[in-house]
């Protein structure tokens, strides 16, 4: 069974520029999660979907990330502008019902 | 307010050594309990959980845990160090309800000397 698949694994863009995140969930699983990492500090919730609708985005930073789920399958998260603080680590998870979340490798985004 | 702590942001043991990772956390009830590693150019891969139960729990890579409620911990344990086990380590708590979703804590670092 394949796992939690994302990509990129790594994008580099300029300060300004637009990036989307693209996650592919467990099949079947109908909860997904963003988390973010900037370095060197705490890997952070941004928001929750169950199927597509977002259930919970009270973690996401500002209105220059746009998550969606089309379909209660893949999600993706667009950021646009992308600001320098914006650089660190994406991961998202699944999870079918209760408790253990399932993570992805993660996206590293750059901005410069 | 619900967080974790890992007192130690990087910890050097010599392979073959015991290791100890702490982490406490605070929350309004018992929560699950996790520990993920992340190794260099890898994903977060889970090592333990708890859930309820028997407070010691086992995991992956002989890796253990105890959940001590009057203390909130969930230290993570390891009989003798491998050179691959030089990672970074998070102690995550999950929530029981609504949306599950984790806090974790900023990490430790583990380096391991041959």
């Amino acid at each position: 069974e394949a796992g939690v698949t994302q990509f990129p694994s790594h994008s580099v863009i300029e300060k300004g520029q637009t990036v989307t995140l693209r996650c592919d969930p467990i099949s079947g699983h109908d909860n997904l999660y963003w988390y973010r990492r900037v370095m060197g500090k705490e890997i952070k919730f941004l928001l929750h979907f169950v199927k597509e609708s977002k259930q919970d985005e009270s973690g996401m930073p500002n209105n220059r990330f746009l998550a969606e789920r089309t379909g209660g399958t893949y999600s993706t998260l667009k950021v646009q502008p992308a600001e320098l603080e914006d650089s660190g680590v994406y991961f998202c998870a699944s999870s079918q019902v209760t408790g253990e979340l399932f993570f992805g490798e993660g996206s590293r985004l750059t901005v410069l | 307010a619900q967080s974790v702590t890992q007192p130690d942001i990087h910890i050097t043991v010599s392979e073959g050594a015991s290791l100890e990772l702490r982490c406490n956390y605070s929350y309004g009830a018992t929560p699950y309990l996790f520990w993920y590693v992340q190794s260099p150019g890898q994903g977060l891969q889970l090592l333990l959980k708890y859930f309820s139960g028997d407070t010691l729990v086992q995991g992956i890579k002989g890796f253990e845990a105890e959940f001590k409620r009057s203390q909130s911990s969930f230290n993570l344990r390891k009989p003798s160090v491998h050179w691959s086990d030089a990672a970074e380590y998070f102690c995550a708590v999950g929530a029981t309800s609504g949306t599950y979703k984790y806090i974790f804590g900023t990490g430790t670092r583990l380096k391991v000397l041959a």
